[in-house]
């Protein structure tokens, strides 16, 4: 158990619906990462946030937002769904986001109808 | 040309036998080196962890790194079948994570 939550394990919706998808990073870490893993597909980095803060992104979509909260938790948000937003979305955190390894979460699968 | 290659595979070996992953990466500002275990919908688990150049082993898993060449390795001694799984290798530098596309691993018993 990497200590990494994400909720829930499992969405599915249909194409223009908006979702909420929830991380809670390991006791102590202020970093969090969004990642996207579709089918065959690498992990492909969206956005960071460190203490609350956005830190980094990288190839989100407009459509996707994300925030962290004073209690470390992060939220990624994915609004207008379409069909090939269907994927692994994953969640993972460490201490400073500055040379400590990632431990990932074990996802939210999301498949749009 | 990505910042990590990797070949995607898919790599079958026999159980028992020792396995070799590799990766070359571009971008000489890379200072950490990971590898990771990813098991079908499941998340990463991360394996190894170094700075250096040179080796560290834990158990049947030795990394390699060669900075010159641009070039990291996953050994897996007495390979299993539960070790059947992609593999990803991935580099950083600041807050910059950057995986390689996995290899997929499948031990045959």
């Amino acid at each position: 158990d990497s200590g990494v939550t994400q909720t829930p394990k499992h969405l599915i919706t249909a194409t223009g619906q908006r979702v909420t998808l929830r991380c809670s990073p390991r006791s102590g870490d202020l970093s969090v990462y969004w990642y996207q893993q579709s089918l065959d597909q690498g992990l492909q980095f969206l956005i960071q946030y460190y203490n609350g803060e956005e830190r980094a992104k990288g190839n989100i979509l407009e459509r996707f937002s994300a925030q962290q909260f004073p209690d470390l938790h992060s939220e990624l948000n994915l609004s207008s769904l379409e069909l090939g937003d269907s994927a692994l979305y994953f969640c993972a955190s460490s201490p400073d986001g500055v040379g400590s390894p990632l431990h990932f979460g074990n996802g939210t699968r999301l498949t749009v109808t | 040309q990505k910042e990590v290659e990797q070949d995607p595979g898919p790599l079958s070996v026999p159980e028992g036998a020792i396995v070799s992953l590799n990766c070359t990466y571009s971008n000489s500002a890379f200072q950490y080196f990971m590898w990771y275990r990813q098991y079908s919908r499941k998340g990463p688990e991360l394996l190894m962890y170094t700075y250096s150049s040179g080796n560290k082993e834990d158990g049947r898993f030795t990394a390699q790194v060669d900075k010159s060449s641009k070039y990291i390795s996953l050994f897996i001694r007495d390979s299993q079948p539960s070790d059947s799984a992609t593999y990803l290798c991935a580099s950083n530098y600041g807050q910059n994570f950057v995986f390689g596309p996995g290899t997929r691993l499948s031990v045959l018993p």
